[in-house]
């Protein structure tokens, strides 16, 4: 049971080229969702799915897409990266219980992106 | 607005206990959730709290208010493994999560 797993753990890019961060969770959970986390700020949610065929934008979806093709997998892709993205980017999923808020999310260890 | 407010950076003694404040403003309330990070590791999750009182899991203690929007979370017989941030999260009324920056917490011998 590898919980959630994000790659590559670091990328430096240049500016305008494009990239993929991959995650992948093998708990069956519904819910998925990726984080950008900067210094003297609150994790800030870019984009997350409630599943299979469906995703939703979060606080800062700009310059940033995503899919989810299957339950397990949950890819961000940078479109033309800019200086401004440069931050550690966190998967996260977890169940959904409609009748509580305690959903406990299960974060992947990160991706520390480099813009240039 | 939404807002999570926790102060920026603690210190306490090998051995003592802490008290980590979080106040919140938010549209709604479903939770409050504290998780501990490592630097340069990913945040784990440490308590959830719906309703107004304290919670014990161990060493940690989590506590609530709904009325004053206030949370705090009590360490006791700190170890150094416990130098890490501390992150706050609140679930507003449309099940999204809003977190706070997060609290350094240094340990000293």
């Amino acid at each position: 049971n590898a919980g959630v797993t994000q790659t590559p753990k670091f990328q430096v890019l240049k500016t305008g080229q494009s990239m993929t961060l991959q995650c992948a969770q093998d708990m069956n959970h519904e819910y998925m969702s990726w984080y950008r986390q900067d210094p003297g700020m609150g994790l800030r949610l870019i984009h997350y799915s409630v599943g299979a065929g469906i995703t939703d934008q979060g606080e800062v979806p700009n310059g940033y897409n995503v899919s989810r093709s299957t339950t397990e997998d949950f890819p961000l892709r940078l479109l033309s990266a800019a200086p401004s993205q440069t931050s550690v980017y966190f998967c996260a999923s977890s169940l959904m219980d409609g009748n509580s808020g305690a959903n406990v999310l299960t974060f992947g260890a990160g991706s520390r992106l480099t813009v240039l | 607005g939404q807002n999570i407010d926790q102060p920026t950076e603690m210190t306490a003694t090998e051995g003592a206990i802490v008290q980590i404040n979080c106040t919140y403003q938010t549209s709604g309330f479903n939770g409050l959730f504290w998780y501990q990070q490592h630097a340069g590791e990913a945040p784990t999750f440490l308590s959830y709290n719906v309703l107004d009182g304290l919670e014990e899991k161990g060493r940690f203690s989590s506590f609530l208010s709904r009325s004053k929007g206030y949370s705090y979370l009590l360490l006791k017989e700190l170890q150094m493994k416990d130098s890490a941030s501390y992150l706050c999260a609140v679930m507003d009324s449309n099940y999204q999560l809003i977190w706070g920056a997060g609290t350094k917490l240094i340990i000293k011998p």
